[in-house]
């Protein structure tokens, strides 16, 4: 079955300006959760969609939103966009119904911002 | 909060075996996830962990697990240059892992 799906692979945007990423799951999962991944952060978490409603959210202005749609496709938007924004964006995609749900990852967004 | 934590950075010769480690913080975590992360690419789950097991293998991969430390190990033998890449440690006590910050593997000839 295809995988996680995430578009575009590359953008640069310049400052202020603003972005939506796009994240297509897996066949039948409900669950996306998006992350910001940096050399000096690491992995952190955004916040995850299950059903079209936001179920977690992680610690990020409100710069940073999301929704998900009808067929569990996601959306991720940036605004005002700062220079510490550039990172690399993952999605993951789960049945989102137990804990133990395999998380599967996207091959990311990389955004740089000018 | 919660937190992982790795080192950043692990260096070892081609054929040798390779033992990442991390800790975490959270006592509820129910499972403990080992991911691989290739250049440009996202994550691979590796393999997993339930808290109520002290080890798993596959293949070459032996995963640790003590939980009174709670500390985490990943075991990688017989090392190969294909196996070069990130690791990411995850804990996962809700719907939503904590990931450590990665351990880079290096393999050299």
């Amino acid at each position: 079955k295809a995988g996680v799906t995430q578009t575009p692979r590359y953008l640069i945007k310049t400052r202020g300006q603003q972005v939506t990423l796009s994240c297509s799951p897996i066949s039948g999962h409900r669950s996306v959760s998006w992350y910001q991944q940096t050399p000096g952060q690491g992995l952190q978490f955004l916040f995850e969609y299950f059903s079209e409603t936001q179920r977690n959210k992680g610690n990020f202005p409100g710069r940073f939103s999301g929704r998900q749609f009808s067929n569990s496709r996601s959306e991720m938007n940036v605004s005002t966009l700062e220079l510490g924004d550039s990172a690399l964006y993952l999605c993951a995609s789960s049945l989102g119904t137990t804990g133990r749900d395999e998380a599967f990852f996207g091959q990311g967004t990389r955004l740089t911002v000018v | 909060g919660e937190d992982v934590e790795q080192s950043l950075f692990l260096s070892v010769r081609e054929g040798d075996s390779s033992v990442i480690n991390c800790t975490y913080t959270d006592s509820s975590s129910t499972y403990l996830y080992w991911y691989k992360q290739e250049p440009g690419a996202g994550l691979q789950l590796l393999t997993y962990i339930f808290s109520n097991m002290d080890m798993k293998q596959d293949q070459r991969l032996t995963v640790l697990l003590n939980k009174k430390d709670k500390h985490l190990s990943l075991r990688i033998a017989d090392t190969q240059t294909g196996d070069s890449a990130i690791y990411f440690c995850a804990e996962r006590g809700s719907y939503i892992p904590t990931f450590g910050r990665g351990t880079s593997l290096i393999v050299h000839p």
